[in-house]
C-alpha cells in the first residue's frame, strides 16, 4: 500500500504565477482534503473533496481551487502566488467524510519568491 | 468557533524517561474526535492516538495514552520509555462530527519535542 502520494515534493514560483499540486489517496479511501502549514505552525484546512466536489471550505480565497477526478486524486491550485503562500501544502485522505482516520502525505513545500 | 491551544512551544525529556504534553480546547458541541499527531522532519503527519469525545475511558496505544479531561476541556499526551524516535514536533486536533463540518481538522499550534540521550 502505498498511502497517500503527492507530487511534487518541492517547487519555487514566482509572484504571480500560477501553480498545480497533486495528490493521490490512500488505497480505498474517496476522500481528500488540503491543509496549508505555515512554517512552525499548525495546518490550516483548505478545502474537502468528495465525489468530485467541494464539500466544504476553509478561510481561503478564492485563489485557492481544487479538483477531484473519477480515480479519487486531486489537485490544488493556486493562482496569482503571493509571498505569504510559501507554505507546506498536506494533502489527506479518508474513506469516510468525517475523516477520524485521516491519512497524510508528505506534502509539497511551495516557495514563492 | 472551535479552538485548538497548545501552551509549551518546545519540551524535551531524557531517553527513557515520561514526558506529558498539554492540549486544551474549545466548543460547545458534544460529537467531536480528539488527535495527537506526530509531525517528524520528514514532514508527514502520523496518527499517533485518537480519543471519540463520548468515551470515558483514556484511550491508549502502547507507550502513548492520553488524560481525556472532557469538563475541562483537556486533552494531553503522555509518552512512556521516550526514545530517540519520539523526537517530533507534535500536534493536538480536533474533530467535528456534524454532517455540515465534515472532515476539517483543526490543529494546535504544536509541541517540539526533542528526546534528549
Amino acid at each position: 500500500d502505498a498511502g497517500v502520494t503527492q507530487s511534487p515534493t518541492h517547487l519555487i514560483k514566482t509572484r504571480g504565477q500560477q501553480v498545480t499540486l497533486r495528490c493521490s489517496p490512500k488505497s480505498g479511501h474517496d476522500t481528500v482534503s488540503w491543509y496549508q502549514q505555515a512554517l512552525g505552525q499548525g495546518p490550516q484546512f483548505i478545502f474537502q473533496y468528495y465525489e468530485e466536489e467541494e464539500r466544504q471550505r476553509g478561510n481561503f480565497p478564492d485563489r485557492f481551487s481544487g479538483h477531484q477526478f473519477p480515480n479519487y486524486s486531486s489537485e490544488l491550485n493556486v493562482n496569482a502566488l503571493l509571498l505569504g503562500d510559501s507554505a507546506l501544502y498536506l494533502c489527506a485522505s479518508s474513506s469516510d467524510r468525517v475523516g477520524t482516520e485521516a491519512f497524510f502525505g508528505q506534502g509539497t513545500r511551495l516557495t514563492v519568491v | 468557533a472551535q479552538t485548538v491551544t497548545q501552551s509549551q512551544p518546545e519540551m524535551s525529556v531524557q531517553e527513557a524517561e515520561t514526558v506529558t504534553l498539554s492540549c486544551t480546547y474549545d466548543t460547545s458541541e458534544n460529537n467531536y474526535y480528539l488527535f495527537w499527531y506526530k509531525q517528524p522532519p520528514s514532514r508527514q503527519m502520523i496518527l499517533v492516538i485518537r480519543q471519540e469525545a463520548y468515551k470515558q475511558q483514556n484511550a491508549t496505544e502502547n507507550r502513548f495514552s492520553v488524560n481525556f479531561q472532557k469538563a475541562a476541556k483537556s486533552f494531553s499526551l503522555k509518552i512512556s520509555d521516550s526514545q530517540l524516535g519520539d523526537t517530533a514536533m507534535y500536534f493536538c486536533a480536533f474533530l467535528l462530527t456534524l454532517s455540515s463540518n465534515t472532515g476539517k481538522l483543526i490543529f494546535g499550534q504544536g509541541t517540539t519535542l526533542q528526546v534528549k540521550p
